[in-house]
């Protein structure tokens, strides 16, 4: 079973516009990353957030994470058509990734 | 370095037949997990092994599974007899010692198909 939901399960944005993909967990965590995977391909890091931060920045990457909630959100400002992939959330206590939200970004 | 190593890219099978996919792991790293990605179940683990041995198992669907790591460098997951249900793509992934699995890698995965 998904350890980890994420919403929405798919998204269609405009070049140029900002992605918000957020994430659900169910079991504790020790950090919580996120993988991006391009059609065809293997998972890919982008970032780490650990359970007593709230906010990380990477780049175009911010990450926040709630864990009264067990949530976290992924944020990719100013996208790019070379955004689009499907993006994963990953609990490292539980080794399970979440559904995945499909990111479509159009030029 | 060159990453983690899967072998067959593609695999396509009869119902019946046994499967064996390959990997091999980044240099250095000690520990080694398989997933299955379907569009209906998502990436599910299947096995983790940490310095060879295995850890957690509880994602092998059933018998008909199995996987080994005979030493830090392959790894092994085997499939007898396949059915048409285990189509997917299997993935493999290492991570380096001393960062509790903070990154994993992946390898490009086996496609397989059992017709």
């Amino acid at each position: 079973s998904q350890q980890g939901e994420e919403d929405p399960q798919a998204l269609s944005i405009q070049e140029g516009e900002n992605a918000t993909m957020n994430c659900s967990y169910k079991t504790s965590i020790n950090n919580l990353q996120w993988y991006r995977q391009n059609s065809g391909r293997g998972l890919v890091h982008l970032i780490l957030i650990r359970s007593n931060e709230r906010e990380k920045h990477s780049g175009r990457l911010r990450v926040t994470l709630d864990t009264s909630k067990k949530s976290s959100s992924l944020l990719i400002t100013a996208s790019r058509a070379a955004d689009t992939a499907s993006y994963f959330c990953y609990n490292n206590n539980d080794m399970r990734f979440g559904a995945g939200t499909r990111l479509t970004v159009k030029p | 370095d060159a990453g983690v190593i899967q072998s067959p890219r593609h695999e396509v099978t009869e119902m019946g037949q046994e499967v064996t996919l390959r990997c091999k792991p980044i240099s250095g790293h000690n520990s080694l997990f398989w997933y299955r990605q379907t569009m209906m179940r998502g990436l599910e683990l299947l096995i983790y092994f940490n310095n060879n041995v295995p850890i957690d198992d509880s994602g092998m669907p059933e018998d008909r599974f199995s996987a080994k790591m005979p030493n830090a460098s392959f790894s092994t997951l085997k499939i007898q007899p396949s059915e048409p249900r285990d189509s997917a793509v299997y993935f493999c992934a290492s991570s380096p010692p001393g960062q509790n699995n903070e990154k994993l890698f992946f390898g490009s995965g086996t496609q397989l198909s059992v017709l």
